[in-house]
């Protein structure tokens, strides 16, 4: 059984670039969830979807951080325009009537 | 406004030794969770814990959740080399899907 799969895995971009995020949740997990790990900080829900419906997007950081849920298998978080700041590792987690299983993170980079 | 503390932050032992990693809030969460997340991996679901007082074996892993359900702790005895990683806790609030994440306790097991 597959778990959450989030591409890429790495990711390296100067400054002022548009930066997109892909994650395919477990089949049948009706939660998604977009988390940010840094050092200083640790682990920050960005933004949850159930059933495909942003519920809370309290945690993005500004505008120019969207995401998207077209449908149950696919999410993509984008970063417009990328700033260093944004240099972190970003996870996707999915779940449904547990805690979530998280994917194994795209490292960011924004030179 | 850190609400879960984890300390220490950074462990080093030798193999075969015990240790407790704690996870301390002045507030009262629903469950809380542990993790294990290691180097270029998302954070690994080990046991949710619902009840004050609640004790959780997984192995050579203790689990127990306060009385208040404020605060958590996690042992291992006779720790081995693999189980060195991140250890996140993690408290849900109010049955939400909110999830608050500790800073974290690093954790090096020496041969």
């Amino acid at each position: 059984d597959a778990g959450v799969i989030q591409s890429p895995r790495h990711e390296v971009t100067e400054m002022g670039q548009e930066v997109t995020l892909r994650c395919k949740p477990i089949s049948g997990h009706n939660s998604l969830f977009w988390y940010r790990q840094t050092m200083m900080r640790g682990l920050e829900l960005l933004i949850y979807f159930n059933n495909n419906v942003p519920i809370d997007d309290s945690g993005m950081p500004e505008d120019r951080f969207s995401a998207k849920m077209p449908n149950a298998s696919f999410s993509t978080l984008k970063i417009q325009p990328s700033e260093p700041r944004d240099s972190a590792v970003y996870f996707c987690a999915s779940s449904y009537l547990a805690g979530p299983s998280f994917g194994p993170g795209t490292r960011l980079t924004v030179t | 406004t850190q609400l879960l503390e984890q300390s220490p932050q950074f462990l080093s032992i030798q193999e075969g030794e015990n240790l407790t990693v704690y996870c301390n809030s002045s507030s009262v969460f629903s469950s809380l969770q542990w993790y294990r997340q290691e180097p270029g991996e998302g954070p690994v679901l080990l046991v949710t814990v619902v009840t004050g007082g609640e004790v959780k074996k997984l192995k050579r892993l203790t689990f127990q959740f306060g009385d208040a359900r404020k605060d958590s702790s996690l042992h291992i005895t006779a720790a081995q080399p693999g189980d060195t990683g991140l250890y996140l806790c993690a408290g849900e609030k109010d049955s939400s899907y909110k999830l608050i994440f500790g800073s974290g306790t690093r954790l090096l097991v020496r041969p």
